[in-house]
Parts: structure tokens; C-alpha cells; sequence
């Protein structure tokens, strides 16, 4: 299958810094990717849809100027949680779809777990 | 004071084992389905998939079954090994929208004793 990446694997922050996660399809090329967060025993959540070229989709109750999304290049996407505090503590993770015609599979990364103390 | 989270069901199965995972999914125009494990701190991972207008799939392993009808959906992993024990989440695909994202359902907690 296809191959996702995240960066960092793990971090862990400040209250009120800002944190930066990368998302990157490895073996091929990304039009659409989607963020998830993910609290402990629980499924995971979509927070926002990350289109290449265009401004992300962000679902309701997620506050896009806190969680910026950037979509640059059609293999790498970007999550900056803004003035992280204690409650943004999760483990955040994103997908891509393989863009051809009736192919639906979205691949996921291994995740990000942010910590903010 | 205590929080109170959601507690995703538990399947615990003897080594050897058949094990069955359900879900019911929650619309009726959803043409496209995925099931994923997920083990602790990893992300979800395929495991198999199957569209609206077959009934039954099978891989190594598994297999799954979709029940249109009432909606349902389940995962079938024959002799069931310790190393299959992790969340598994069905999710489902709205066709007609674009770069749409999949809907997850809650997952189940399969425990494998050896």
C-alpha cells in the first residue's frame, strides 16, 4: 500500500507555543489529505480536509485559526496547532488518497502524539 | 473530579480462535467500505476493503460482509493470533462529494490470549 509519513513522531510543548506537524505521502502524489485527532480510547475525529493549492476545509467546532493548515506541494501537508494549551494534547493524524478514478483507500501516517504542558 | 470517556467494545478470544467484529454504519448511500487496525500509538492501518455492490470479500485471513439491508458490516479473522490484538474501526465512504474523508465508527478492542 501506499506509505504516509508524519513529523515529529512525538512532541511535547509549552502552554501558549505553537507546534508544527508535517504530513507527507511518500510514494506518490496527494491532492486531497485529511487531519484527524484522536483522543485516548476513542476513534478518531476529522478535523479538517487538506486540498493542495487551496484553502482546507476545516469540520464543525474546529477553529481554523488555531489549527492552520498549510497544503503546498501535492506531497506534503502541514497542521500548526497555534498557543497549544493543555486540552490540545492529543494524538493527531493524517491520510491521503491516492488520486485515480475509484480509488477510495486513504492511507494514514503513524501519527503525532503532542503533549502540552 | 472523574472524567468519563467512551469505552470502546471488547472481543477477547483464545488463540486459534475465529473472530467475528460488527458495525453498523450510518448511511445508507455510503458505496465504499474500509476496515482499519490500530495498534497502541500507531496509526490506522488497511486491512480490507469492499464496495456497495458486493456482499462478501476475502483476503488472507479475513474476510468481510456487508449487509446493506440492515446496514452492517463485519470483519472476520480466522485463527486469530496474538499479534491481531488491537482497535479495529470500520469506516465508511459517502460517494457524490469530492475529497470527502471516511466516517469512523467507534471501534472494537480485540484481546488475544494465548
Amino acid at each position: 500500500g501506499a506509505v504516509v509519513s508524519q513529523h515529529p513522531s512525538w512532541v511535547i510543548c509549552k502552554s501558549g507555543t505553537s507546534v508544527k506537524i508535517e504530513c507527507r505521502s511518500l510514494d506518490f502524489q496527494a491532492t486531497t489529505m485529511f487531519w484527524y485527532r484522536q483522543f485516548p480510547k476513542q476513534s478518531l475525529m476529522l478535523m479538517a480536509t487538506s486540498n493542495e493549492g487551496s484553502k482546507a476545509t476545516y469540520e464543525q467546532g474546529v477553529e481554523k485559526d488555531k489549527f492552520l493548515i498549510n497544503h503546498a506541494s501535492l506531497t506534503l501537508s502541514t497542521l500548526t496547532v497555534t498557543s497549544a494549551h493543555p486540552e490540545d494534547s492529543s494524538f493527531y493524524i493524517c491520510s491521503a488518497r491516492i488520486p485515480l478514478p475509484g480509488t477510495d483507500t486513504q492511507y494514514f501516517g503513524p501519527g503525532t502524539r503532542l503533549t502540552v504542558l | 473530579g472523574e472524567s468519563v470517556g467512551l469505552h470502546l467494545p471488547t472481543l477477547s478470544v483464545q488463540e486459534g480462535d475465529n473472530s467475528i467484529i460488527n458495525c453498523a454504519y450510518s448511511n445508507s448511500a455510503s458505496d465504499y467500505f474500509i476496515w482499519y487496525k490500530q495498534e497502541s500509538g500507531k496509526g490506522p492501518q488497511f486491512i480490507i476493503d469492499i464496495r456497495s455492490n458486493m456482499d462478501k470479500r476475502q483476503g488472507q485471513r479475513v474476510t468481510v460482509l456487508l449487509n446493506k439491508t440492515v446496514k452492517h458490516l463485519s470483519l472476520q479473522i480466522a485463527a486469530t493470533q496474538p499479534g491481531d490484538s488491537a482497535v479495529y474501526f470500520c469506516a465508511e465512504n459517502i460517494p457524490g462529494m469530492a475529497g470527502t474523508a471516511l466516517i469512523f465508527g467507534k471501534g472494537t478492542t480485540l484481546s488475544v490470549s494465548s
